[in-house]
């Protein structure tokens, strides 16, 4: 079955610090990837996503991800966080040719200025 | 703002009541999604309607239905309410289907927040 897994649960930074969330897929071929972020009273807006190709992507705020096929792994980046990404991070997996997201259990991020 | 709009923002009401949200999808979007984010169970699928045909489904209970209108707006019924229903219920809506290796980004709308005492 289809799966993602994010170990972290809660991450606090330092602006200014680098960030890395993580994602672990389980999935047969090579998923479609999405980061997603939820800020409070929010809904979801996406940050990047990866299909194929370049396995680094880039997205909106800054944020790039790297799909680690080895590693069934596709982390989010970010080299300098701000106080405005305080937020909860979704991994989510999407299977070929379908539009059922599986999402991850999320990691919410809270930065300390 | 990602143009998709759900109503109410809140909904409180008690158990064994029956309640309906409401969804209105991006000018131009055939599809329509309906997630439940539960501290329980995180962030599920429930099912999908494209241009008024249910087309997908996932975790969704028996006692939830859902249906998506000629002018393409949809609602979710949730009745038999149960303390356990509390949630945050998403709307999403994307142009069309999955198929030929395309892919949809679907948008999401800000959600209504259900309580259920």
């Amino acid at each position: 079955a289809q799966s993602v897994t994010q170990p972290d649960i809660h991450i606090t930074v330092s602006e200014g610090a680098s960030l890395e969330l993580r994602c672990n897929y389980s999935y047969g071929a090579t998923p479609y990837l999405f980061w997603y972020v939820q800020s409070p009273g929010q809904g979801l807006q996406l940050l990047l996503k990866y299909f194929s190709g370049d396995t680094l992507v880039q997205g909106i705020k800054g944020f790039e991800a790297e799909f680690k096929r080895s590693q069934s792994s596709f982390n989010l980046r970010k080299p300098s966080v701000h106080w405005s990404d305080a937020a909860e991070y979704f991994c989510a997996l999407l299977r070929y040719n379908t539009d059922k997201l599986i999402f991850g259990t999320g990691t919410r991020l809270q930065v300390f200025p | 703002d990602s143009g998709v709009t759900q109503t109410p923002k809140h909904l409180i009401t008690a158990t064994g009541q029956r309640v309906t949200l409401r969804c209105s999808p991006r000018s131009g979007d055939l599809s329509v999604y309906w997630y439940q984010q539960s501290l329980d169970q995180g962030l599920q699928f429930l099912i999908q309607y494209y241009n008024g045909e249910e087309r997908a489904k996932g975790n969704i209970l028996e006692r939830f239905s859902a249906q998506q209108f000629p002018d393409l707006h949809s609602e979710l019924n949730l009745s038999s309410l149960e303390l356990g229903d509390s949630a945050l219920y998403f709307c999403a809506s994307s142009v069309g289907l999955a198929g030929g290796g395309s892919y949809n980004e679907q948008f999401f709308g800000p959600g209504t927040r259900l309580t259920v005492l």
